[in-house]
Parts: structure tokens; C-alpha cells; sequence
């Protein structure tokens, strides 16, 4: 099956650093990534979608100048968490398509970022 | 609006004996994917068993099934014959063909303890 991986698996930061994760598709080519954040034994929480050579499309509520978002490649997506706080602490999961269209375009996703923020 | 709800937080299960979690989904889409997915402790999300809106056979996937009940609005998800791997967090997901992102709704999640 089509392997996703994410870097790096955790991460310990200083309040008002940012973060970076990266997100990566390593046998296919993902036309479309999505960022999600989970708190302990709650739902994943959609953050934005992300289509290789555009901009972003956040959730409501989500910040966009503080989780950026980037896309460059069809096998790289990042995700920056800028000027972290211990409110970001979370597990953040990224997951990759390779087509939209259909109803059945299994996303496959990475094992997740745990981001601590002191 | 779209939406899945998952109304057992917990299950426990004893090994060997099968168990039914429950998902209903709302949506005014007629064609529409549902998928279950397992998260171990770990937290990897593992992908089990879709189900599209048009399927008119019940998925089955191995231990997996999914009992489609369209006209309720159920996707519930059997796992027989329980073993202790099975512990973990499940989610049911769905996916409306109008979202032309891709991009699926989770329920709230069930977890589910298998005893020895």
C-alpha cells in the first residue's frame, strides 16, 4: 500500500518558537494533503487541505498565519506552527490522496506528529 | 451540514466473541463513501473497510464487516472473533462526492478494549 511518512515523529519545543513538520508521500504522487490536529482520545479536527502548487483551503476557525501550510511538490507538504504555545501542544496528522475525484480516494496517512510545547 | 456520530465512547469485548460499533451519518447528498479506520495507541490511522452510497452488498474486509442500513443512515461496523490487537480507537469517516477536495468527516470515535 501507499506509504506515508511524517518528520518528526515528536517534538519538545520553547513557547514562542516555531515548528516544523513535513509530510511526505513516498511511492505515489499526493495531488491533495490534509493536516489534521487530535487531542488525547478525541476526534481528528481537519486543519486545511493542501493541493500541490496552490494556496492552502483552511477550516473555519483555523489560523492561517499561524499553521503554514505549504505544498510545493506532489510527494511534500509542510506544516509550520509559528510562535507555538503550550495551547498548540497536540498530535498533528497529515494524510494524502492521490486523486479527489470518486468517492472512493482512500487518503493514507502519516503515523503523526506529537508537538510539545513548554 | 454533513455528519457522523459515533455514540459509544467506550466498548469492552471479550476476545474471541464479536462486537457491533456503532455509526450514523447525516448527510442530504445521495452519493456519499463511509470508511472505518483503527488508531492504536500508537496513533497511526489504519484504513479497515468502505462502504460506497450506491454498494448494495454489505463490505466485508477479513474480520471486517460493515452492516449498511441506507434508509437509517447506518454504517455499523462488526468486528468478529475479537482478539487483544483489536484494542484501539475506531473512527467512521465519510466522504460526500459534492466535497470535491476529498476530505472526510470523523466521527467522534469509540474506543474499544478487548479482555483476555
Amino acid at each position: 500500500g501507499a506509504v506515508v511518512s511524517q518528520h518528526p515523529s515528536w517534538v519538545i519545543c520553547k513557547s514562542g518558537t516555531s515548528v516544523k513538520i513535513e509530510c511526505r508521500s513516498l511511492d505515489f504522487q499526493a495531488t491533495t494533503m490534509f493536516w489534521y490536529r487530535q487531542f488525547p482520545k478525541q476526534s481528528l479536527m481537519l486543519m486545511a487541505t493542501s493541493n500541490e502548487g496552490s494556496k492552502a483551503t483552511y477550516e473555519q476557525g483555523v489560523e492561517k498565519d499561524k499553521f503554514l501550510i505549504n505544498h510545493a511538490s506532489l510527494t511534500l507538504s509542510t506544516l509550520t506552527v509559528t510562535s507555538a504555545h503550550p495551547e498548540d501542544s497536540s498530535f498533528y496528522i497529515c494524510s494524502a490522496s492521490s486523486r479527489t475525484s470518486g468517492l472512493y480516494n482512500e487518503q493514507f496517512f502519516g503515523p503523526g506528529t506529537r508537538l510539545t510545547v513548554l | 451540514a454533513q455528519k457522523i456520530t459515533q455514540t459509544q465512547p467506550g466498548m469492552f469485548v471479550q476476545e474471541k466473541e464479536a462486537v457491533t460499533l456503532d455509526c450514523t451519518y447525516d448527510t442530504s447528498d445521495q452519493s456519499y463513501g463511509l470508511f472505518w479506520y483503527k488508531q492504536p495507541s500508537s496513533g497511526e490511522m489504519i484504513f479497515l473497510i468502505y462502504q460506497g452510497s450506491y454498494d448494495e452488498q454489505n463490505a466485508t474486509e477479513g474480520r471486517y464487516s460493515l452492516n449498511f442500513q441506507k434508509a437509517r443512515k447506518s454504517a455499523n461496523l462488526v468486528i468478529s472473533a475479537s482478539q487483544l490487537g483489536d484494542s484501539a480507537m475506531y473512527f467512521c469517516a465519510m466522504r460526500e462526492i459534492t466535497s470535491n477536495t476529498g476530505k472526510l468527516i470523523f466521527g467522534q470515535g469509540t474506543t474499544l478494549q478487548v479482555k483476555p
